[in-house]
């Protein structure tokens, strides 16, 4: 399983984009690259998956390097509601999927 | 769709009891189900691994005796944790995988409190 590390923290005022850089020197061929978020005492929830490039969904970007040796999640004009913790996990494609979670990137949106 | 839900949301039992969490897949069938447990400002830590019909793989550390895990169907596996103690006190969230290259798709969690 590809280890990933992120910031343990950010800031951000409302309105603001917000990008939290991933590192997973270690994927895989066959890894996808995933992002969760996870409000206090909730499942994480997700948001956005990708392998290379850029993928976009109406809650956020994704920026993958050609190398894959780090991805970008993007949250365009953050809210109040976007503080929350968020986690880069590595997948494996058409595997079972187990992963291992890292301490996430705690984002904290300001007023 | 991809909905997971988790029952009960919430549980207070003493030491010694036993409790059972279940977790459905409401909207899919689910290869496989995992079973997370999250301290107070933690992250996730990954208890076991089940798939319909076989015996789930447990990780390293978590005592398989004690946690009990069945996955009698395609959208159904249950957590039972045996004699609870309050250090088992915690946040049980489970997760689906629907196969493919699909990701796996998380339940609300359950909360656990052990008097």
């Amino acid at each position: 399983l590809a280890k990933t590390t992120q910031p343990i923290s950010m800031d951000s005022y409302e309105g603001q984009e917000v990008n939290i850089t991933c590192s997973h020197n270690n994927i895989a061929t066959n890894d996808y690259i995933t992002w969760y978020q996870q409000f206090p005492s909730q499942g994480p929830r997700f948001i956005i998956q990708g392998y290379k490039t850029k993928v976009t969904n109406e809650v956020a970007s994704l920026f993958i390097p050609a190398d894959r040796k780090s991805s970008t999640l993007s949250l365009p004009r953050v809210s109040l509601s976007d503080t929350a913790v968020y986690y880069c996990l590595v997948v494996l494609s058409g595997g079972y999927q187990k992963v291992t979670f890292g301490i996430g990137t705690k984002l904290q949106v300001i007023p | 769709g991809a909905v997971v839900s988790q029952h009960p949301s919430w549980v207070i039992c003493k030491s010694g009891t036993s409790v059972k969490i279940e977790c459905r897949s409401l909207d899919f069938q689910a290869t496989t189900m995992f079973w997370y447990r999250q301290f107070p400002k933690q992250s996730l830590m990954l208890m076991a691994t089940s798939n319909e019909g076989s015996k789930a793989t447990y990780e390293q550390g978590v005592e398989k005796d004690k946690f009990l895990i069945n996955h009698a169907s395609l959208t159904l596996s249950t957590l039972t944790v045996t004699s609870a103690h309050p250090e088992d006190s915690s946040f049980y969230i489970c997760s689906a995988y629907p196969g493919a290259a699909e990701t796996q798709y998380f339940g609300p969690g359950t909360r656990l409190l052990v008097l």
